[in-house]
């Protein structure tokens, strides 16, 4: 199993620029999420996908949208990205089984934009 | 106030010290707590649930006291290996399963 994958690992844009960041995970679980990293920030929640056709606003969701393709897929995209975007982007998805729980991160994109 | 609050450190210790860690939440309807490691420039992973019993997993201990709203993370015999940054977690209720991340605490383990 490969996990949760995301693509591209790092990406520079310039202001106004659009991209799709784009995550798979092949363990079958429903929900999954995107977050992002900044340095003494932690990570904080932008959109999560609670089960495939479903998307939900996370803490700081302003400046993205995403789209649950199927239950595989995630993809966060940015339509026009300003500077105060450059972060670390995570994709997560969550394991559930009884009482415990875990979630999988994908290995991160890199983004910067000037 | 952040939901869960975390000291950032930097906590540089020698090899085969007992260091632990402390994170407070605010949430009091927060279901379960994690804590996760991360090293430099990758994801976190999953180091271990804390249950209100307290858990132990080889040289990690675990503690949740809901009372104080309260969750420790003890490490016995430091290795060099353990230097990373440890994320204190809690999970909301809920089916959504939101996770919600303190910032961190760094640990450089020196020999």
């Amino acid at each position: 199993n490969a996990g949760v994958t995301q693509t591209p690992k790092f990406q520079v844009l310039k202001t106004g620029q659009s991209m799709t960041l784009q995550c798979a995970q092949d363990m079958n679980h429903n929900s999954m999420y995107w977050y992002r990293q900044d340095p003494g920030m932690g990570l904080r929640l932008i959109y999560y996908s609670a089960s495939e056709g479903t998307t939900d606003k996370g803490e700081v969701p302003n400046g993205y949208n995403v789209s649950r393709l199927n239950k595989r897929e995630f993809s966060l995209r940015l339509e026009s990205a300003a500077p105060s975007q450059t972060s670390v982007y995570f994709c997560a998805s969550h394991r559930t089984q009884s009482s415990y729980n875990e979630q999988f991160f994908g290995p991160g994109t890199r983004l910067t934009v000037l | 106030r952040k939901e869960v609050e975390q000291d950032p450190g930097p906590f540089n210790v020698p090899e085969g010290a007992t260091v632990a860690f402390n994170c407070t939440y605010s949430n009091s309807a927060s279901q379960s707590f994690f804590w996760y490691r991360q090293d430099c420039r990758k994801e976190p992973k999953l180091l271990m649930s804390v249950y209100s019993s307290g858990n132990e997993d080889g040289r990690f201990t675990a503690q949740l006291n809901r009372a104080s709203q309260y969750i420790s993370l003890l490490i016995r015999d430091s290795k060099l290996s353990d230097s990373a940054t440890y994320l204190c977690v809690a999970l909301a209720s809920g089916s959504a399963r939101q996770l919600t991340f303190g910032s961190g605490t760094q640990l450089t383990v020196l020999p």
